[in-house]
This record gives structure tokens, sequence and C-alpha cells, in this order.
């Protein structure tokens, strides 16, 4: 089983809409938690980071973190047709024996409809 | 300017023979990471360094060898190719920390296709 599980594989939303992408962790030594967004035929881009419980915004995206519950999910408002791009929630341990490893989950592509 | 090179772009090899994946990075970063990503498996950790030295290997197989001439340069020599090799190999670098939460930043990837 997979350390990081993503929800939905994929997502369609038209263009102004609002997508929701989940992600839970079955292992609790993950501490710290990433947005990360790859474009076709590029390397994964960092969005977004959530450390603490709660909500953090960037701009279009807010991402929550709910720790008791090893949840993670990520909003994106507006939705824009440059959104599309393949998701991916990773996660790294604190103070672990592993330097700084993250392990993302499988993603979730979005294709924002115009 | 690109911050992250990776060379080639594409990559095509019989299986059985040795290839080297090209990794520098010019963000001044002290921490550099190779992951690998295929149509079976996620983004998947191989190995991290830190000034020039292994962290952390996650490679299961030895036919995987990081190799770090400079501080800012990481290659990946692959032996004994296989199909089952056949893969994104994605180069990232950060700040060096030990309290594992500094951004990586990826490059942008070798896909490698072993015949």
């Amino acid at each position: 089983q997979q350390k990081v599980q993503q929800s939905p594989e994929s997502l369609s939303v038209p263009e102004g809409g609002m997508a929701s992408l989940n992600c839970t962790s079955s292992d609790r030594n993950f501490q710290y938690f990433w947005w990360y967004r790859q474009h076709s035929g590029e390397g994964p881009k960092a969005l977004m980071s959530i450390f603490s419980d709660g909500d953090k915004k960037e701009g279009r995206f807010t991402a929550h973190l709910n720790k008791a519950s090893l949840h993670v999910s990520l909003h994106i408002r507006d939705s824009q047709p440059s959104d599309s791009a393949l998701y991916f929630c990773a996660a790294s341990e604190m103070l672990s024996g592993s330097f700084n490893k993250l392990t993302f989950g499988a993603g979730t592509r979005l294709a924002v409809c115009p | 300017d690109p911050k992250i090179i990776q060379k080639p772009k594409y990559l095509v090899a019989v299986t059985g023979s040795e290839k080297i994946l090209i990794c520098e990075q010019y963000l001044g970063h002290n921490a550099m990471y190779w992951y690998r990503q295929s149509a079976k498996k996620p983004l998947e950790f191989m190995f991290s360094y830190s000034y020039q030295k292994l962290m952390d290997n996650q490679t299961a197989s030895s036919r995987f060898q990081p190799q770090s001439s400079k501080k800012n340069h990481l290659d990946l020599q692959i032996t004994a190719l296989k199909p089952d090799d056949s893969a994104t190999y994605f180069c990232a670098s950060s700040q060096e920390d030990w309290a594992n939460y500094a951004e990586q930043f990826f490059g942008p990837g070798t896909r490698l296709t072993v015949l």
C-alpha cells in the first residue's frame, strides 16, 4: 500500500470553477506536506507547503491539513486552463534518519476546460 | 536561464549497456537528489547527497551509482540496463536541511528508454 494516497485520479473542472484535490497518509511519521505541480514534459514544481493544522492560502490556492487524520487537501479557486497539470502530494518525516526524502502520491490529473 | 540542467533530455539504450545521466544545478544548493518516475510507479526517491556525501540510498540495486565530481553536480551511472529501468529520471536540489522541510527544486528530467 502506498504511504501517500491521492484522490481523485483525475478531475475535470470548468474554467473559473473550483478544483478540490485530496491526499491521505498512512504513516504518522509524516509531518511535512507539499503540493507539487507537473506540466507535461517538465519537472515537478512546488506549489506550496503546509506543516501546521489548518488552512494556508497562497493566491488562488488553499491547502488544508488535519494532522489527526493525516489528511491534506488542495483547493484551487477560479481555475485557469494553465492549471491543467498533474498534481502531486508529497510528504517528509520530521528529523528522521532519512535526509529530506520526499514520498509522493500517484498524482491527480486536473483538466480545466475553457 | 535554467537553474537545474539535465542532459540528455532523451536517451535510448540497449539492454545490458551502461549510461550516465548528467545533472548540474546553479541554485547554490548543497543538497542534491535523484528521483525516478515511471508509468508503473509514482515519483520515487532514489538518492540524496549533501556536500557531495551520500546521505540516503533507497535504491535496492547497486546498478545505480550516483557520482558527484563537484558540489553542484550529481550524475547517475546506470549499468547493466534492463527494460524495467525505462523511466524519467529527475534531479532535484535544496538547501541542506536536516529538519526535512526544505523545498526541493526539480530539473526537467531525462527520459530513458531501454530496448
